[in-house]
């Protein structure tokens, strides 16, 4: 699986947006991008998931560059409890395996 | 609501028992994931299963072993346990055609003294 680079820390204004970049420069055709968060002492959580197109859920938006070296994950209007570490990772569909960087700590602030 | 429990939240242990981590899940999912996570070094997989009584080794199995004996349920079992193993154990679960995200348990805090 592709490797992925974040930013080790990012700070946002509750209710501003949060915009968190992930570079996966050699990502193959067939690997898809995911992201999850872990807020402290709970398990990770999934986010959001994307191959080639943007995505959208109620969560989160997923933009991804037309040639899929990089995307970002944005949170429309964060709050305080989207404060946690975020992952991007980048994997093959049918891969059984989760392999986790060490992720961006993303504080939002009051 | 779905989800993945853990058994324990907190445990501690003495060195040289075995302890044993049960995981179950509720939304039928194949595949099913046993992890750790220390400071510094993130999470790392230990070993994982596609199916019942199955399984295959992740990146750290050394010191442990696993059991599925039916879809819902997977086991850890660290055979005699030892400080370096004081960690989060994580356990997840997802489909087997692995598109779909996975779902992760609240973590269990192991501490061997």
């Amino acid at each position: 699986d592709a490797k992925t680079t974040q930013p080790p820390s990012m700070d946002c204004a509750e209710g501003r947006a949060a915009n968190l970049p992930c570079n996966h420069s050699t990502i193959s055709g067939n690997e898809y991008v995911y992201w999850y968060r872990q807020i402290h002492s709970q398990g990770p959580q999934y986010i959001i998931h994307g191959l080639k197109n943007n995505e959208t859920n109620e969560m989160a938006s997923l933009i991804i560059t037309e040639d899929r070296k990089s995307s970002t994950l944005i949170l429309p209007h964060a709050t305080l409890r989207d404060t946690a570490v975020y992952y991007c990772i980048v994997r093959v569909a049918y891969g059984n395996k989760l392999v986790f960087g060490a992720g961006t700590i993303l504080r939002v602030k009051s | 609501d779905v989800k993945v429990t853990q058994s324990s939240r907190y445990l501690v242990k003495r060195t040289g028992e075995k302890v044993f981590l049960e995981c179950v899940q509720d939304m039928d999912h194949e595949n099913m994931f046993w992890y750790r996570q220390d400071p510094g070094l993130g999470l790392r997989l230990i070993y994982f299963s596609y199916d019942v009584k199955m399984k295959e080794k992740g990146d750290i199995p050394e010191g442990y072993s696993v059991s599925r004996e039916k879809k819902e349920r997977f086991s850890l079992i660290l055979e005699s346990a030892s400080t370096n193993q004081t960690s989060m154990y994580l356990c997840a679960s997802s489909l087997w055609e692995g598109v779909s995200g996975y779902t992760f348990g609240s973590g269990t805090r192991l501490t061997v003294v």
